[in-house]
């Protein structure tokens, strides 16, 4: 299977606790995108790399989050101290592209995270 | 601000009952204009890409249309499988994707 991947597709946590997860893209792709999903809403962007420079941050990346993208492969997310209000299906997508404007973006099935 | 608006919420159709979906969007300058769909529990699937009015694209019962405000994906003799969540998205300035609340169809036998 050639399309992006994602791990663990579910994460249960306590709040306060930290948790990563990690997106494998589609591999010729050189950009990556994180987007956070909430129960009956479209997915909200996060961040996005364009090979291993972070290219831009959602206001919605409080201090908490962080991610990275090293050697342009695969991307991790990191969650720090997390809250109930964190709870959501995080979305990996990746596309090729350059410039400002998005491109196809084809996204992986997710990492449900909840955060009792 | 740049905003997706979709309607209805949720559709429900008889198999073989044609309908449409709608998008309207607010953004100076649109860049791309996307649909995706989604299944419960999964990450939205790529459907089709419009970039300007009066464009159109179809694949197997769905065909995608655009205008300066708005556009629609119209489903023709929908099938049980069709039953989904039809999200649209615009091309924001940071090389996001803006996305609507989305239309959550269901097709009865």
């Amino acid at each position: 299977d050639t399309g992006v991947s994602q791990n663990p597709r579910h994460k249960i946590t306590k709040r306060g606790q930290n948790v990563t997860f990690r997106c494998d893209p589609i591999s010729e792709h050189n950009r990556l995108y994180w987007y956070r999903q909430t129960l009956g809403q479209g997915p909200e962007f996060l961040t996005y790399f364009q090979n291993e420079a972070q290219l831009e941050k959602s206001r919605l990346l409080s201090d908490r989050f962080s991610a990275e993208r090293p050697k342009g492969s695969f991307s991790t997310l990191e969650i720090q101290r997390t809250e109930q209000g964190d709870s959501a299906m995080y979305l990996c997508a990746s596309s090729l592209g350059t410039g400002s404007a998005a491109h196809e973006q084809y996204f992986g099935p997710g990492t449900r995270l909840t955060v009792t | 601000e740049d905003q997706v608006t979709q309607s209805p919420e949720a559709l429900r159709l008889q198999e073989g009952e044609s309908s449409s979906l709608n998008c309207s969007y607010t953004v100076s300058g649109l860049r791309g204009l996307f649909w995706y769909r989604q299944d419960p529990g999964k990450g939205p699937e790529f459907l089709f890409t419009l970039y300007s009015a009066g464009e159109e694209k179809e694949k197997e019962r769905l065909k995608a249309t655009l205008t300066k405000k708005e556009s629609f994906l119209h489903i023709t003799a929908p099938k049980p499988e069709d039953s989904a969540t039809y999200l649209c998205a615009h091309s924001g300035s940071q090389g996001n994707l803006i996305f609507g609340k989305g239309t959550k169809l269901s097709v009865k036998p």
